[in-house]
């Protein structure tokens, strides 16, 4: 089983729509949680950060299930602008700080 | 505020020769990270320096690849000799003292023929 697994996609979705990608983990002494943003042929960029059971910013809500072991990252009202490879993370080890990446979920905003 | 900058940004070699790649980080970061992406898989950690010393250098494939930070300050991957397999993106990545946030650089696209 892979240390973080997420739901390859294509998400394509129409502009303003709610999208939901899932990620799970199997570490269960994990303590933080991230989403980075990958738009085509650059560098990732951190979208979120997770330590407890969720966070909300904006349009973008991340939630935390422990119990079950996954992540979710809530989009609402999609943009263009979203349209991008979202990336699950999560430290490797505990007290290390290398990430361990998923492979990245893909979505296209529609106009 | 500059960014982590790494250059060059692409690099074609053939296989069996050498290849430099560097990572200016963050001024004040002392922590600086080494990730790559091969084709078609996900980012793979490769080591980890705070200041000049290797910190975490479990991700490291095989002794083809060495890292320095010389006066912890930008850092050098070496890969010499390079193999077909070593293709991909390789990223630096940096962070403050403590737990920060990790800021990638834009990547070395390596290939290798």
């Amino acid at each position: 089983r892979k240390e973080v697994e997420q739901d390859p996609g294509p998400f394509n979705v129409p502009e303003g729509a709610t999208v939901a990608f899932n990620c799970t983990y199997s570490n269960s002494a994990s303590q933080s949680f991230f989403w980075y943003r990958q738009d085509c042929r650059k560098e990732p960029k951190l979208l979120m950060s997770v330590y407890s059971s969720g966070n909300e910013d904006g349009r973008f809500t991340a939630q935390l299930n422990r119990a079950s072991q996954y992540i979710s990252l809530l989009i609402r009202d999609s943009k263009l602008s979203d349209s991008a490879t979202y990336l699950c993370v999560v430290p490797s080890r505990a007290g290390r700080r290398a990430l361990t990446f998923g492979s990245g979920t893909r979505l296209q905003v529609q106009p | 505020e500059a960014g982590v900058t790494q250059f060059p940004s692409h690099s074609v070699i053939e296989k069996g020769q050498t290849v430099t790649l560097r990572c200016d980080p963050i001024s004040g970061h002392d922590n600086l990270y080494w990730y790559r992406r091969v084709m078609g898989k996900e980012i793979k950690f490769l080591l980890h320096f705070v200041k000049e010393s290797k910190q975490d250098e479990s991700g490291m494939p095989n002794n083809r690849f060495l890292a320095e930070r010389t006066g912890g300050t930008y850092s050098t991957l070496k890969v010499q000799p390079a193999e077909l397999e070593d293709s991909g993106v390789y990223f630096c990545a940096s962070s403050p003292p403590g737990w920060g946030e990790q800021f990638f650089g834009p990547g070395t696209r390596l290939t290798v023929l």
